[in-house]
């Protein structure tokens, strides 16, 4: 299996564009989670699903972001319209119930 | 909200030397989780510890558990410049992970 693949890997964008962030989860595995890595806020959790439902949206910071789960093998993550402080590292990852993750190699964002 | 709090935030350790990081966490677990991430890449699991054991081993790796003080600790022994990235714990209650802020290490060869 090639692993968690998330596209683009980088993505430079203006403020106030819609941008949309693409992940191709691991055959077989239930979970799927969107995490946000910063500087100053280290690795957060954005939203999860199990089995394309999702369970825990709370760590979606504003109504500007949304997450959609079609098919067991794919997710997006929408943010619109953008701001410059949405510029970060947004990882993908999924797993079984077990709780390892395995993590894709992230879309580093920046917005100007 | 980080549920795993990483000490120290860094350490610069020479190669051959141990490196010990630790974690502490906030509510119950199921289990704790400990991952690697070298610069611009994603984070890589490296080992897992359910809530009802107490110490774990792999390869060079030693982790302890203590949920009546809710904190864990990664050992890396034998360190070598390889070993050079950050380090998190990250607790799953029920599935949802969350990590901690992470520790950095060096390795100075």
């Amino acid at each position: 299996d090639a692993g968690v693949i998330q596209s683009p890997r980088h993505e430079v964008t203006e403020m106030g564009q819609e941008v949309t962030l693409r992940c191709k989860p691991i055959s077989g595995h239930d979970y799927l989670f969107w995490y946000r890595q910063t500087m100053m806020r280290g690795l957060e959790l954005l939203i999860y699903f199990n089995n394309n439902v999702p369970i825990d949206d709370s760590g979606m910071p504003e109504d500007r972001f949304s997450a959609k789960m079609p098919n067991a093998s794919f997710s997006t993550l929408k943010i619109q319209p953008s701001e410059p402080r949405d510029s970060a590292v947004y990882f993908c990852a999924s797993s079984f119930a077990t709780g390892v993750a395995f993590f894709g190699q992230g879309t580093r964002l920046t917005v100007v | 909200s980080q549920q795993g709090e990483e000490d120290p935030q860094a350490l610069s350790i020479q190669e051959g030397e141990n490196a010990t990081m630790n974690c502490s966490y906030k509510t119950s677990i199921n289990n704790l989780q400990w991952y690697r991430q070298n610069s611009g890449r994603g984070l890589v699991h490296l080992i897992l510890i359910r809530s009802n054991e107490r110490e774990k081993h792999s390869g060079r790796l030693r982790v302890t558990l203590d949920t009546s003080k809710k904190s864990s600790s990664l050992l890396i022994t034998a360190s070598r410049a390889a070993d050079t990235a950050s380090y998190f714990c990250a607790t799953d209650a029920g599935n949802k992970l969350t990590f901690g802020g992470g520790t950095r290490v060096l390795v100075k060869p």
